[in-house]
């Protein structure tokens, strides 16, 4: 079955940019997402259709994609961007949602 | 502005059916391009989409827990109902609803999600 793949985790100190890839052969076919969800919180959409930020969502984030991999960028880390991120997108016949395994960013 | 609340039983015996009753309000499921899913959080686990219905009444399952899962809307009463039958201690979860809206229904994405409902299967 179709999977995506998010390393576990990922560390940066404040200030400096963080990078999280999402690995997916179904990649350059569907649009990725990326979600960013606090302990004990709901996910919230930080990145639409690869790219685009929903309104509200700081301009530090930004996402990118090329062939099978997406990423998301945070620019300027700040302690409050700690949390989980999960990519997502859908199978290559678009007809069902896939969640990657979530990366979880750690501000030293 | 667009809510979601997931309501239903906190505990579960295994074998039973659970029926999860998501309300919401600022937006309507009559509407063109809208649709409300289901995803699942197990404790310190990754997000699992389970079922997704759209304004015209199309529905969506994960093609793993198909045989399991029925999603249905009351559009008079702003909510969506989703059942999963035969529950295990293993679908122990938080049960998230989430709205999306797009003139293109392969775009999968959820831009509002409740709080979260968690369930918990045990004798």
């Amino acid at each position: 079955s179709y999977e995506l793949t998010q390393p576990p985790s990922v560390s940066v100190s404040p200030g400096q940019t963080a990078s999280i890839t999402c690995f997916g052969d179904g990649l350059p076919k569907q649009y990725a997402y990326w979600y960013q969800q606090k302990p004990g919180q709901a996910p919230v959409l930080v990145i639409c259709k690869d790219r685009e930020r929903p309104s509200g969502i700081p301009e530090r984030f930004s996402g990118s994609s090329s062939g099978t991999t997406v990423t998301l960028t945070i620019s300027g880390v700040q302690a409050e961007d700690e949390a989980d991120y999960y990519c997502q997108s859908a199978d290559t016949r678009g007809t069902s949602v896939i969640f990657g395994g979530g990366t979880t960013l750690t501000v030293l | 502005q667009i809510t979601l609340k997931e309501s239903g039983p906190t505990l579960v015996k295994p074998t039973q059916t659970l029926t999860l009753t998501c309300t919401f309000s600022g937006f309507s499921l009559n509407t063109s391009g809208v649709a409300v899913g289901c995803i699942r959080q197990p404790p310190g686990k990754a997000l699992e989409w389970l079922a997704l219905i759209y304004w015209d009444d199309e529905k969506r399952y994960s093609p793993s827990l198909k045989s399991r899962l029925t999603i249905t809307k009351d559009t008079s009463k702003n909510q969506v109902l989703f059942t999963m039958t035969n529950m295990d201690p293993v679908d122990t979860a938080t049960y998230y609803c989430a709205h999306r809206r797009d003139v293109t229904k392969a775009y999968y994405y959820f831009e509002f999600w409740g709080q979260g409902s968690l369930v918990t299967v045990s004798s």
